[in-house]
């Protein structure tokens, strides 16, 4: 069964630096995002794009993120300067036309020290 | 007022029994509702969609309230594996959309 797979499973990183998530979404889906989950709160949403473009944005996903698709199968996202407050799980997901389900990758914990 | 919202619990309920979780959203334009499960630390699974007329996987039925404003999820025959935490989503499209969670219901089914 296919399924969004996301690297690394955990970053530990300097306040100030910059990190990338990568996320590979299900093939032939054309629908993704991008949510986090600070730990004992709730998923929340940051992103998503489509057709190669940003289709919508959270009040959270300020100038210090952004998203990219560099090539057919990978999407990331960037955080270009990292504070305490970014740590948290990063869960990347996709979705097909039709639905709105969507599915998520097992995510990639973020902790800033 | 939150957007979505749910109980917290813990339910814990014994092996065997019947659940049921509530979860309600404040915006009367949304249009897709969804249950998730996510086991500690990992991401959300996605259960089953909510249709307007009700539907039904296994033991699982998910009921949806347009004039409420409610979801509902009901577990029969609760087993051990089902211990979770159930996240129930809403959007304002059928798709391509973000989803919208609640905090999630903590469910402890215990022998």
């Amino acid at each position: 069964e296919p399924e969004v797979t996301q690297t690394p499973s955990h970053q530990v990183t300097q306040m100030g630096q910059e990190v990338i998530l990568r996320c590979v979404p299900i093939s032939n889906h054309l629908y993704f995002y991008w949510y986090r989950q600070i730990l004992g709160q709730k998923v929340e949403f940051l992103v998503s794009f489509y057709n190669n473009e940003i289709s919508e944005k959270s009040e959270i996903f300020d100038d210090q993120f952004s998203v990219e698709r560099p090539d057919g199968s990978n999407f990331t996202l960037k955080i270009r300067s990292t504070k305490l407050e970014d740590s948290a799980m990063y869960f990347c997901a996709s979705g097909t036309s039709g639905t709105n389900e969507q599915f998520f990758g097992p995510g990639t914990r973020l902790t800033v020290l | 007022r939150k957007e979505v919202e749910q109980d917290p619990g813990p339910f814990n309920v014994p092996e065997g029994a019947t659940v049921a979780f509530n979860c309600t959203y404040s915006n009367s334009a949304s249009q897709s509702f969804f249950w998730y499960r996510q086991d500690c630390r990992k991401e959300p699974k996605l259960l089953m969609s909510v249709y307007s007329s009700g539907n039904e996987d296994g033991r699982f039925t998910a009921q949806l309230n347009r004039a409420s404003q409610y979801i509902s999820l009901l577990i029969r025959d609760s087993k051990l594996s089902d211990s979770a935490t159930y996240l129930c989503a809403a959007s304002l499209m059928e798709y391509g959309n973000k989803l919208v969670f609640g905090a999630g219901t903590i469910l402890r089914v215990k022998s």
